[in-house]
């Protein structure tokens, strides 16, 4: 089953303003990521917080963690039109080995002019 | 470098047809994954392998096999296709270890099987 789930499905906002996506999960983990994935392509790897840490920053993106309610917020400062994607959130259970991860369902970002 | 690369990129099959997507990766890494990804359901694992000669299952494996003979290819074999197979597959690689280029994953573009 999921692990995770993300909140909103879909998101439309205009270039210029925030857009910030939530993910909850159900397990304890290692460390959870977001990914990105334009229309048609792989997801590229964007930001990664591991369980100890509450907060991580990389350029216009600000990640939160909170391992108490499973949850965790991607935040998009300044959002640009090329910004439009889907974000999957994932985590690493850390059971098992392989360092595998399990995928959330998912937030469609389109950012208008 | 060209990362991971998936082959082919699009595919037609019959129901009970048989293929064998081919992944590779140019960047020494030890464990592979392959994924499938349907619309709403996100990316569910099928199998990983953590080495060469090596393989685990993952999330979703029947109907699947895998093969790692070879450190830089990781096969997904359909022995006998069902229209419930129709999806995009990804393959991924990552290294093993704690640093966070080691955990995160490096995807593939993607191949779209279509079974009819």
């Amino acid at each position: 089953s999921q692990q995770g789930e993300e909140d909103p499905q879909a998101l439309s906002i205009q270039e210029g303003e925030n857009a910030t996506m939530n993910c909850s999960y159900k397990t304890s983990i290692n460390n959870l990521q977001w990914y990105r994935q334009n229309s048609g392509r792989g997801l590229v790897h964007l930001i990664l917080i591991r369980s100890n840490e509450r907060e991580k920053h990389s350029g216009r993106l600000r990640v939160t963690l909170d391992t108490s309610k499973k949850s965790s917020s991607l935040l998009i400062t300044a959002s640009r039109a090329a910004d439009t994607a889907s974000y999957f959130c994932a985590t690493d259970a850390a059971t098992g080995g392989g360092n595998k991860l399990t995928f959330g369902t998912g937030t469609q970002l389109k950012v208008e002019l | 470098n060209a990362g991971v690369t998936q082959t082919p990129k699009f595919r037609v099959l019959k129901t009970g047809q048989s293929m064998t997507l081919l992944c590779a990766q140019d960047m020494n890494h030890e464990y592979m994954y392959w994924y499938r990804q349907d619309p709403g359901m996100g990316l569910r694992l099928i199998h990983y392998s953590v080495g060469e000669g090596t393989t685990a299952k993952g999330e979703v494996p029947d109907g699947y096999n895998v093969s790692r003979l070879k450190k830089q290819n990781f096969l997904l074999g359909l022995e006998s296709a069902a229209p419930s197979q129709t999806s995009v597959y990804f393959c991924a690689s990552s290294r093993p270890g704690l640093a966070v280029i080691q955990e995160t994953q490096y995807f593939g573009p993607g191949t779209r099987l279509l079974v009819l």
